[in-house]
């Protein structure tokens, strides 16, 4: 059965701090990892991985995938209090018509 | 560019109405829809898989009677929550597929409470 799973499930670090989010996934016929972030409403896009070792930045977030050992990890430097949410990873199969498959989440709290 | 709303972002009904939520993908045309629940504290579940035209795939465990999906066009699919019952009460969000990247663009979600 095809699954996805986060580490840890909740984290609390203060203002400053960087953070490593985990994602390992067992899923056939992977096509790409995607990662999401969920405030109080509906999940924003992240990113999208699709390549072993070719890092993705956007400001002080970055992600990378490794195929080989199957997961992702999202970091995030320099937290600040709005980066607080629930981060979602997700993967998608190319047999899946398109589906994903969500992993439980990992709730992100940064305290001042 | 590939921006998806739902309408309502929040209901409140009473037991035994049904309930219609609408997902318009607005700058680009959405070959796939898919609607998804969130209860409290837990992760996005799939409910359903929803192409232009064609009947909608439910996930196991969800009944298409009670939850109907119509995919009449390219920028626009409903889900009518028949018969809702405080069960139901949920966030239900939808996603498109279709835009550029190719991947699920998610609406900002609808907040269902059923008393």
């Amino acid at each position: 059965e095809d699954k996805v799973v986060q580490s840890p499930l909740s984290l609390v670090v203060h203002e400053g701090d960087t953070v490593t989010l985990n994602c390992s996934y067992e899923v056939t016929n992977f096509r790409s990892l995607l990662w999401y972030k969920q405030e109080k409403k509906a999940p924003t896009f992240l990113f999208m991985l699709t390549s072993s070792g070719i890092e993705k930045k956007s400001g002080r977030l970055s992600s990378i995938l490794d195929k080989k050992e199957l997961f992702s990890i999202l970091n995030i430097t320099a937290t600040q209090t709005g980066d607080s949410a629930i981060y979602l990873c997700a993967v998608e199969a190319y047999t899946q018509g398109g589906k994903l498959i969500f992993g439980q989440g990992t709730e992100l709290s940064v305290k001042p | 560019g590939a921006v998806v709303s739902q309408h309502p972002s929040w209901v409140i009904c009473k037991s035994g109405t049904s309930v219609k939520i609408e997902c318009r993908s607005l700058d680009f045309q959405a070959t796939t829809m898919f609607w998804y629940r969130q209860f409290p504290k837990q992760s996005l579940m799939l409910m359903a898989t929803s192409n232009e035209g064609s009947k909608a795939t439910y996930e196991q465990g969800v009944e298409k009677d009670k939850f109907l999906i119509n995919h009449a066009s390219l920028t626009l699919s409903t889900l009518t929550v028949t018969s809702a019952h405080p069960e139901d009460s949920s966030f239900y969000i939808c996603s498109a597929s279709g835009g550029a990247p190719d991947t699920q663009y998610f609406g900002p979600g609808t907040r269902l409470t059923v008393l």
